[in-house]
């Protein structure tokens, strides 16, 4: 099974300012990845994806990711933040070539970010 | 529009005492799965269901039961409910073999909140 690790808990940060939310998982030979938001009270949304081709994904709301092979990471950036970017952010992974769990979700534990004005 | 839902969003019961919380998704999706999500361990997973009448156990099945009669429909049933079942719990469904790339994004209903006492 894979893991998933989401290395800060909780990030603050002043509003405008940019923001990196840390993510990596154990080795595949290959993966599909996906970072999560989750406001306050409501449930998941997809932010964005990353399947094959280009490592440098794009989301919603100007988030963007890079997949690292070599690393094993998918950190999400954005270059600057808003109050309304206050949420939890989650990672995770699925394993295409594992056909009997084949569409699992491996989720890290969660990035708070939290962002001050 | 394309949703999941659950029922109920919260529901506050005693220990012992048999309950279900229903899912629904309306995407036509094979895939559908559920989650519970404690503060500090991220999303773990108890049941998915990779079609109709095919189920298997997640991370966390102990205490949960799950059935797949219709496409659309995945209850969760806790037999005899216990105070460390509190939590939130979210359904998800996915596209299924049959979307190579949707397979992979999931879509989350809002969440029921569950309190044993």
């Amino acid at each position: 099974a894979q893991s998933v690790t989401q290395l800060d808990s909780q990030v603050p940060v002043f509003e405008e300012a940019p923001v990196e939310l840390r993510c990596n998982y154990s080795s595949s030979v290959s993966v599909y990845l996906f970072w999560y938001v989750q406001y306050p009270n409501q449930g998941l949304q997809l932010l964005l994806k990353y399947l094959s081709g280009s490592t440098l994904v794009k989301g919603i709301n100007g988030f963007e990711a890079e997949f690292n092979k070599s690393q094993t990471s998918f950190h999400l950036r954005k270059p600057s933040v808003h109050i309304s970017d206050t949420a939890e952010y989650f990672c995770a992974v699925s394993d295409p070539d594992r056909g009997s769990t084949l569409g699992r979700l491996y989720f890290g534990r969660g990035t708070q970010l939290t962002v001050w004005p | 529009e394309a949703q999941v839902t659950q029922n109920p969003r919260y529901l506050i019961t005693v220990t012992g005492k048999k309950l279900t919380v229903t899912c629904s998704q309306n995407m036509n999706h094979e895939y559908m799965s559920w989650y519970r999500q404690d503060p500090g361990l991220g999303l773990r997973q108890i049941y998915y269901s990779m079609n109709v009448e095919v189920t298997d156990k997640g991370d966390v099945p102990e205490g949960y039961k799950v059935s797949r009669k219709e496409k659309r429909n995945f209850p969760l049933i806790l037999e005899s409910p216990s105070p460390n079942q509190t939590s939130l719990y979210f359904c998800a469904s996915g596209a299924g073999l049959a979307g190579p790339t949707n397979h992979y994004e999931q879509y989350f209903g809002p969440g029921t909140r569950l309190t044993v006492t």
